[in-house]
């Protein structure tokens, strides 16, 4: 079931610049959450999409943003990249209905630096 | 708010032995879910073992148990015979029950096991 990936791996950015970070669900999950979590901390919930609408926001700023297709991709946007914003992504799916849909499955994370 | 607090920032423990991760949590939810994630250092994060909070008897999953207090709001982990593949980070997460799949980590115990 853990079938979630993440691009790219690595990216490193400058204060200012905008960035994508992509995630692709496995089939048949349809509610995605993304996470930040800084070094050293636990992962903290940005936001959640259902059916490809947000459903659901943590304490983050606009520039936080989000997208989800209907072929199980989704992405993170975030724009006017500040220097906290360098951390590990992480996004999480789950299947709607069914014996596991109580449990998110991680992708293994992109790491963003700002330089 | 809801809060996860991993009072332990690292722990060691010998290879085949015992040991526990402290995990309690505030809420004034009655319906919930708590977990515990391993996350390595390939980043992933991988479920352990999960509790619902209307449920009296404590999980199990092979070498990994709960011990959930409700009352006290505390649940911790034990996990027996101890790997060397058990060294990771360790979360501990609580999930309100009908508010969609957002998890509230703690900050993690860093977990060495020696052999």
């Amino acid at each position: 079931e853990t079938g979630v990936t993440q691009s790219p791996t690595h990216l490193i950015k400058t204060r200012g610049q905008q960035v994508t970070l992509r995630c692709s669900s496995q089939s048949g999950h349809n509610t995605v959450s993304w996470y930040q979590q800084a070094l050293g901390q636990g992962p903290q919930f940005i936001f959640q999409y259902y059916r490809e609408e947000e459903n659901g926001r943590g304490n983050f700023p606009p520039r936080f943003s989000g997208l989800q297709f209907p072929n199980y991709s989704s992405e993170l946007n975030v724009n006017a990249l500040e220097l906290d914003d360098s951390a590990l992504y992480l996004c999480a799916s789950s299947p709607s209905s069914g014996i596991l849909h109580n449990e998110q499955f991680f992708g293994p994370g992109t790491r963003l630096t700002v330089l | 708010a809801q809060t996860v607090t991993q009072s332990q920032p690292e722990m060691s423990v010998q290879e085949a032995e015992t040991v526990t991760l402290s995990c309690t949590y505030d809420t004034s939810e009655s319906d919930y879910y708590l977990f515990w994630y391993k996350q390595p250092p390939s980043r992933q994060m991988i479920l352990v073992i999960r509790q619902e909070a209307y449920k009296q008897q404590n999980a199990t999953e092979n070498r990994f148990s709960v011990n959930f207090q409700k009352a006290a709001k505390s649940f911790s982990l034990k996990i027996s015979d101890s790997q060397l593949g058990d060294a990771a980070m360790y979360f501990c997460a609580y999930r309100v029950g009908f508010s969609g799949y957002a998890l509230n980590f703690g900050k993690g115990t860093s977990l060495l096991v020696t052999p």
